[in-house]
């Protein structure tokens, strides 16, 4: 049992390129999100889905998009990456319920923007 | 925005005494998450309290809640040097049905010296 896996682990992009990050996880949890960390900012939410096909903004969605094809996959995708995105990514989910709250994260990806 | 704001930012204790860090918040919420992060690694979940609770107990850890105050408190009994790490408190709020908002803090960056 993995819990939730993040690929890459590590990333160095030129301003201007793009590139997915990948989570996945095999607790066959509704929810995903993806949250960026950066240093003195604790962590932001990004975008969410709350099930198979549908996501959301969360709090900083610009320059992001998303996609939950699969239950288990959520996709982060940069389009044209800019320094500003220089950060530490983590995907969590969770079960769907109002009992079920606590998050499960994965080991996060380090994204370096030049 | 940030809803949860920990202080302090740092703490340097000796290995055996007790840590404490205190969350405050300014909206009103359903519950309040501690997640713990080792460095370079993703968060952990280590306990929840719901907001008709005003204190919470697993292991070395005591968690209370003021709603009146909008603020919590997280407390490390006996600490060790490997619950040197950095500590997060995240606050849920139920938007609609389905639809849940959990906000991280800062964090606090613990050290325990041995």
């Amino acid at each position: 049992n993995a819990g939730v896996t993040q690929t890459p682990k590590f990333r160095v992009l030129k301003t201007g390129q793009s590139m997915t990050l990948l989570c996945a996880q095999d607790m066959n949890h509704e929810y995903m999100y993806w949250y960026r960390q950066d240093p003195g900012m604790g962590l932001r939410l990004i975008h969410y889905s709350v099930g198979e096909g549908t996501t959301a903004k969360g709090e900083v969605p610009d320059g992001y998009n998303v996609s939950r094809l699969k239950k288990q996959n959520f996709l982060l995708g940069l389009e044209s990456a800019a320094p500003s995105q220089t950060s530490v990514y983590f995907c969590a989910s969770r079960p769907k319920g109002y009992l079920n709250e606590k998050l499960f994260f994965g080991s996060g990806t380090q994204l370096s923007v030049l | 925005s940030q809803q949860g704001e920990e202080d302090p930012q740092a703490l340097s204790i000796q290995e055996g005494e007790n840590a404490t860090m205190n969350c405050s918040y300014k909206t009103s919420i359903n519950n309040l998450q501690w997640y713990r992060q080792n460095s370079g690694r993703g968060l952990v979940h280590l306990i929840l309290i719901r907001s008709n609770e005003r204190e919470k107990h697993s292991g070395r850890l005591r968690v209370t809640l003021d709603t009146s105050k909008k603020s919590s408190s997280l407390l490390i009994t006996a600490s060790r040097a490997a619950d040197t790490a950095s500590y997060f408190c995240a606050t849920g709020v139920l938007k609609r049905a389905g639809s849940y908002q959990l906000t991280f803090g800062k964090g606090t960056k613990l050290s325990v010296i041995p």
